[in-house]
């Protein structure tokens, strides 16, 4: 599975969008880009994934560049609730496995 | 629809022991995988069952076994219980080994003393 590359910590006020940029240069044509969120220590809930498409659900936007080497996790109103760590990790079709990094505490200020 | 669950929610052990711990995978899925969580960093992939066999294995030493049962569910066995062991163990499923979106369960945090 491709690296990533994740900022280690970022801060978003209440109401505000939260942008979480991931770099993922090395990520080869069969790779997806997912993102998860880890709520203090409970297990990591699923986000959103995309291939090279942009794609929203009711959760979250994932914005993939042309070149698929970096991605952008947007959640358009942050709440309180949105305090976590985020994962970004790109997986190969046939991959069993998930590579974690040690992603990006975001923390939502009111 | 239940999720993934996991048992026990907590447990402690002493160095030496043997621990197990349980999953039941998400209503229809029949892939299990397993990860190490250590306090502050990112989870570790341990090892992926299907069709209860051990399909890809990370980088964990033969004291980390499993099983998948025919029901889908399926067990971690860690022996020689060493002090680093101590973590949050996650078990994730989804359906078959293709990329179908992953779901993880509460885990359950092993303590060795």
């Amino acid at each position: 599975d491709a690296k990533t590359t994740q900022p280690t910590s970022m801060d978003c006020a209440e109401g505000r969008a939260a942008n979480l940029p991931c770099n993922h240069s090395t990520i080869s044509g069969n790779e997806y880009v997912y993102w998860y969120r880890q709520i203090h220590s409970q297990g990591p809930q699923y986000i959103i994934h995309g291939l090279k498409n942009n794609e929203t659900n009711e959760m979250a936007s994932l914005i993939i560049t042309e070149d698929r080497k970096s991605s952008t996790l947007i959640l358009p109103h942050a709440t309180l609730r949105d305090t976590a760590v985020y994962y970004c990790i790109v997986r190969d079709t046939n991959a069993g496995k998930s590579t974690f990094g040690d992603g990006t505490t975001l923390t939502v200020k009111p | 629809d239940a999720g993934v669950t996991q048992s026990p929610t907590h447990l402690i052990k002493t160095r030496g022991q043997q621990v197990t711990l349980r999953c039941s995978p998400k209503s229809g899925h029949d892939t299990v995988s397993w990860y190490q969580q250590a306090l502050g960093q990112g989870p570790q992939f341990i090892f992926q069952y299907y069709e209860e066999e051990e399909r890809q294995r990370g980088n964990f030493p033969d004291r980390f076994s499993g099983h998948q049962f025919p029901n889908y569910s399926s067990e971690l066995n860690v022996n020689a219980l060493l002090l680093g062991d101590s973590a949050l163990y996650l078990c994730a499923s989804r359906r078959g080994v293709a990329p179908d979106t992953q779901y993880f369960g509460p885990g359950t945090r092993l303590t060795v003393l």
